[in-house]
């Protein structure tokens, strides 16, 4: 039972350009979505969040978009980086309850 | 360093012995996770605790696996009789009373069965 899913193992992106991962959820109760950011040997590290009231939500280079209606978010990243190069994983909860995980995005950034 | 400390980072065990991983939250956090993830797969959601109590074991293993967080002390995560399924990458996280959504998370006991 995949309540949240990337469907896209992998993503390559020019450096400078922009970067979309994509992820799917169906869990209508999922009320609150973040991003996490991880590298090889280290735990994940938070990126971005968005609850389930707001359509978009904006941090620097970082932005999250939410379309409850269709069950999707996305994160772009732009301009991308080279020390964007990492695994993305998007997480859903309802309420402030344990976080359901994507199975993940790697993202490389080519120079 | 206020981060979520887990130990040991790597932990090698034979099939039939027992594995322990500690985890101690961030200073004035409450609540603590257990993750784990599999190779090539996501993170998958295995218990919740708050001091002293389960809230969620639901994605706990229904033998062998067992998890505390006592009133002093880091909490455990403890595997009982390993078998080589059981190698992956266990995290801990932890977040406030008063959670965002947001959790921390440790760097990760890897375990791996021989």
């Amino acid at each position: 039972d995949q309540q949240v899913k990337q469907n896209s193992p992998s993503l390559s992106v020019q450096e400078g350009r922009i970067s979309i991962l994509n992820c799917d959820y169906t869990n209508s109760m999922f009320d609150y979505f973040l991003w996490y950011k991880k590298y090889p040997a280290e735990g994940p590290t938070f990126l971005i969040s968005i609850s389930s009231i707001k359509d978009k939500n904006e941090d620097g280079r970082f932005t999250v978009f939410l379309n409850k209606s269709a069950k999707h978010l996305s994160l772009h990243i732009v301009p991308s980086q080279p020390g964007d190069s990492a695994v993305y994983f998007c997480a859903a909860a309802r309420g402030a309850q344990k976080l359901v995980f994507g199975q993940g995005t790697r993202l490389t950034i080519n120079p | 360093n206020a981060g979520v400390m887990q130990n040991p980072r790597h932990l090698v065990r034979r099939r039939g012995q027992e594995a322990r991983l500690r985890c101690s939250p961030m200073k004035g956090h409450s609540h603590v996770y257990w993750y784990r993830q599999l190779p090539e797969e996501g993170l998958k959601f295995m218990v919740y605790l708050q001091k002293e109590n389960i809230i969620d074991e639901s994605g706990m293993p229904k033998e062998r696996f067992s998890a505390e967080f006592p009133k002093e002390g880091p909490s455990i995560l403890r595997i009982q009789q390993v078998v080589r399924g059981d190698s992956a990458a266990y995290f801990c996280a932890s977040s406030p009373l008063l959670n965002t959504g947001e959790l921390f998370f440790g760097e990760g006991s890897r375990l791996t069965v021989l």
